[in-house]
C-alpha cells in the first residue's frame, strides 16, 4: 500500500495476556517508529529502528515492552503481561532514512480490560 | 524528559477566520514539523522545517522556525470547516525520535 499500514486497528484484551502490533511501513523507508499516544495527549516516542536494528529504545516504558524488525521492513511491537495503563492507542511511523519526515499509520488502539 | 509547550489547548473560531498557535522548548531543535490529527486517524505530515528562521508554506498554512531554535508557529488564513481537528507540533532533537506537543483542538463555527 501507499502509506502505514497497522494492524489490528483495535484490540481489546484482559489484564495479564500477551499482545502483538504489527506495523507495515512505506515500501523503500528504512527508518521505523512506534510511539504510544494517550487520550488527550501528543505520542509519545518508544523504540526507533533503523533497518533491523534498533537504533533508539530509550522510550519503552519496561521490560515488558519489546519489539522487533527482523527483515528491516516489517516491525512487530510486543506486550507481555498487560496491564490497564498500558491502554492507548500505538501509533507506527516510517520515514526513507532518519533525516526524512516521519508518515504515521492510522494507529492500533489497545483496551486491556 | 525534553518538553514543549503548545498553546493555545483549544480554539473556538468562525469559518473564514485565522488561526494562529505555537510551540516552546526549553531545548534547542534542529527540526520541526507540524501534524493534524482527525478522530480514529493517525497524524499527517502538514509542513516540515529545517532551519532556523525559515518560513514556509503549505497553501493556507504558514509555519516558521524560531531564531533561537526553541520554538515555532503556525498560521492558517481563511479557517475551513475542514481544518477542523487536532494540531501537534513536533521537534526533532537529532536523535531521530520526535518530542510532541500537548496539542491545540480547533474548531470551527459555520
Amino acid at each position: 500500500g501507499a502509506g502505514v499500514s497497522q494492524t489490528p486497528s483495535n484490540k481489546v484484551t484482559e489484564k495479564g495476556k500477551y499482545v502483538e502490533l504489527r506495523c507495515d511501513p512505506i515500501s523503500g523507508h528504512t527508518a521505523l517508529y512506534w510511539y504510544r499516544q494517550s487520550l488527550g495527549q501528543g505520542p509519545e516516542f518508544l523504540i526507533y529502528f533503523q533497518g533491523t536494528g534498533a537504533a533508539d529504545d530509550s522510550g519503552l516504558p519496561n521490560d515488558r515492552f519489546f519489539a522487533v524488525r527482523p527483515e528491516g521492513s516489517v516491525s512487530t511491537l510486543k506486550i507481555q503481561r498487560t496491564e490497564r495503563g498500558d491502554s492507548a492507542v500505538y501509533l507506527c511511523a516510517s520515514s526513507l532514512n532518519g533525516n526524512q519526515p516521519q508518515h504515521f499509520g492510522d494507529g492500533t488502539r489497545l483496551s486491556i480490560l | 524528559g525534553q518538553q514543549l509547550n503548545q498553546s493555545p489547548q483549544s480554539m473556538f473560531i468562525q469559518e473564514g477566520e485565522d488561526v494562529s498557535m505555537n510551540c516552546t522548548s526549553s531545548s534547542i531543535f534542529n527540526t520541526w514539523l507540524w501534524y493534524k490529527q482527525d478522530p480514529g486517524e493517525g497524524p499527517v505530515l502538514l509542513i516540515a522545517l529545517y532551519k532556523a528562521g525559515e518560513l514556509t508554506s503549505n497553501g493556507r498554512l504558514t509555519a516558521q522556525f524560531g531564531i533561537t531554535r526553541k520554538d515555532s508557529f503556525l498560521n492558517i488564513s481563511a479557517s475551513i470547516p475542514s481544518d477542523v481537528g487536532i494540531y501537534f507540533c513536533a521537534g526533532q532533537p537529532g536523535a531521530q525520535k520526535l518530542v510532541f506537543g500537548q496539542g491545540t483542538r480547533l474548531t470551527i463555527n459555520p
